[in-house]
């Protein structure tokens, strides 16, 4: 069975940082595309970018809110994947979801999500 | 960027009734749709994807159907379980994208 843990999201102040850590458990992670996608209090969905496997080396993409502030890593001897946000800003609050998505697109799996507050 | 279109934002229904939930995509995105359904405080959980292919375990009375820039998810027998919200996504081409989602009620 999939299973995908999430940590790490907090109280943080503008301008700051934070690194959410996934570790995922029961399919291959090395073979396996990885998404981030977010969740604001009372809103819709938002894809945040994507990991793809390792065969790819791990190239990243991401939206276009996000790009320059946020990284998306791995540690493949963790099983981990992490988003590394920088620059943080109030639109950043939300729910952050880690997902393993099917290769094309499709997000199957998704873990409970960590909550991210950014405020003063 | 393609963007997506969801309609209606809500919709209610009353049980056993047939509802259509439609996605338009501003671009031809082929079959690259999927379709996910949220619980009130839950995760999501996908559906469908390749615009009409359902995913393992999911009831048969979802279907999917649509390519090009028109899709449609369909719930044929409308049960009480199915309160929720409902969202269509594209990954034809970065930045993958979310439609606004679509809220049933069951009446």
């Amino acid at each position: 069975e999939v299973q995908l843990v999430e940590s790490g999201g907090g109280l943080v102040q503008p301008g700051g940082s934070l690194r959410l850590s996934c570790i995922g458990s029961g399919f291959a992670f090395t073979e396996n595309y990885m998404d981030w996608v977010r969740q604001a209090p009372g809103r819709g969905l938002e894809w945040v970018g994507r990991s793809r496997k390792k065969a790819q080396r791990y190239t990243t993409e991401y939206a276009a809110s996000v790009k320059g502030r946020f990284t998306i890593s791995r540690d493949e001897s963790k099983g981990a994947l992490y988003l590394q946000m920088n620059s943080l800003r109030t639109d950043d609050t939300a729910m952050y979801y880690c997902i393993k998505d099917d290769g094309m697109g499709a997000m199957d799996s998704w873990g409970q999500g960590t909550l991210v507050t950014v405020s003063s | 960027d393609i963007q997506m279109t969801q309609s209606p934002s809500i919709l209610s229904a009353s049980v056993g009734d047939r509802v259509t939930i439609t996605c338009r995509a501003s671009q031809s995105i082929s079959t690259r749709l999927a379709w996910y359904q949220q619980k009130p405080g839950k995760v999501p959980k996908l559906l469908i994807f390749e615009s009409s292919t359902l995913n393992s375990g999911v009831p048969s009375r979802f279907s999917g159907s649509g390519s090009g820039t028109e899709f449609t998810l369909t719930i044929n027998g409308l049960q009480p379980g199915d309160s929720a919200t409902y969202y269509c996504q594209r990954y034809n081409t970065y930045p993958w994208m979310f439609g606004q989602g679509t809220k049933v009620e069951i009446k």
